[in-house]
């Protein structure tokens, strides 16, 4: 059984506008959130990534917000731009260091 | 040159046959990784080392195995390939502090008829 879930397959934005994509975990153990990014033909990269103990955290145009109570995360983007066309994957670790992904959401950043 | 190298990037075989997939990375990390991808399932853990002489198993190693032949080297081995093995294969990997990102290779395509 998954214990992350993004329940979007895909999202199509018009550039300029915020992406938000969303992920649920049921594994109260876990204690790191991290968000990758993949383009065809390349390995995932990782973008993004926040601590249980926060409930927010920014990088330039990316930002990730935690919600513990809820086991709910999203990463929004703002402003989309072209580029960041490509499948993100939200993922979760524990103590044991081990990642559980999501099964990924494909942006399509329209122009 | 790429930090965590695989190879072959693409591969086609039969179903029976013994296939070995490498990674070798320049990172100097201790962790290596071995996950799998499949349409909508995301990227799910085949086997993981911590360093040279450890071994675990992930949630799907049946009809894998990997050996760790030096930091820098991680193979994964499939002794005889069946169809439903056919998947995107990534290898990763990582420092040994908590909350470190994984990286991760371009991965290899294999394809078993």
């Amino acid at each position: 059984d998954q214990q992350v879930k993004q329940n979007s397959p895909s999202l199509s934005v018009q550039e300029g506008r915020i992406s938000i994509l969303n992920c649920d975990y049921t594994n109260s153990m876990f204690d790191y959130f991290l968000w990758y990014k993949k383009y065809p033909a390349e390995g995932p990269t990782f973008l993004i990534s926040i601590s249980s103990i926060k409930d927010k955290n920014e990088d330039g145009r990316f930002t990730v917000f935690l919600n513990k109570s809820a086991k709910h995360l999203s990463l929004h983007i703002v402003p989309s731009q072209p580029g960041d066309s490509a499948v993100y994957f939200c993922a979760a670790s524990a103590q044991d260091y081990k990642l559980s992904f999501g099964a990924g959401t494909t942006v399509t950043v329209r122009a | 040159d790429a930090d965590v190298t695989q190879t072959p990037r693409n591969r086609i075989t039969k179903t029976g046959k013994r296939i070995m997939l490498e990674c070798s990375q320049t990172k100097g990390h201790d962790r290596m990784y071995w996950y799998r991808q499949d349409p909508g399932l995301g990227l799910r853990l085949i086997y993981y080392s911590f360093d040279v002489k450890d071994i675990n198993k992930g949630e799907i190693s049946d009809g894998y195995s990997v050996s760790r032949q030096a930091q820098a080297k991680f193979s994964l081995s499939l002794e005889s390939a069946i169809p439903n093995q056919t998947a995107l294969y990534f290898c990763a990997t990582s420092d040994s502090v908590a909350g470190q990102p994984q990286h991760f290779g371009d991965g290899t395509r294999l394809s078993i008829l």
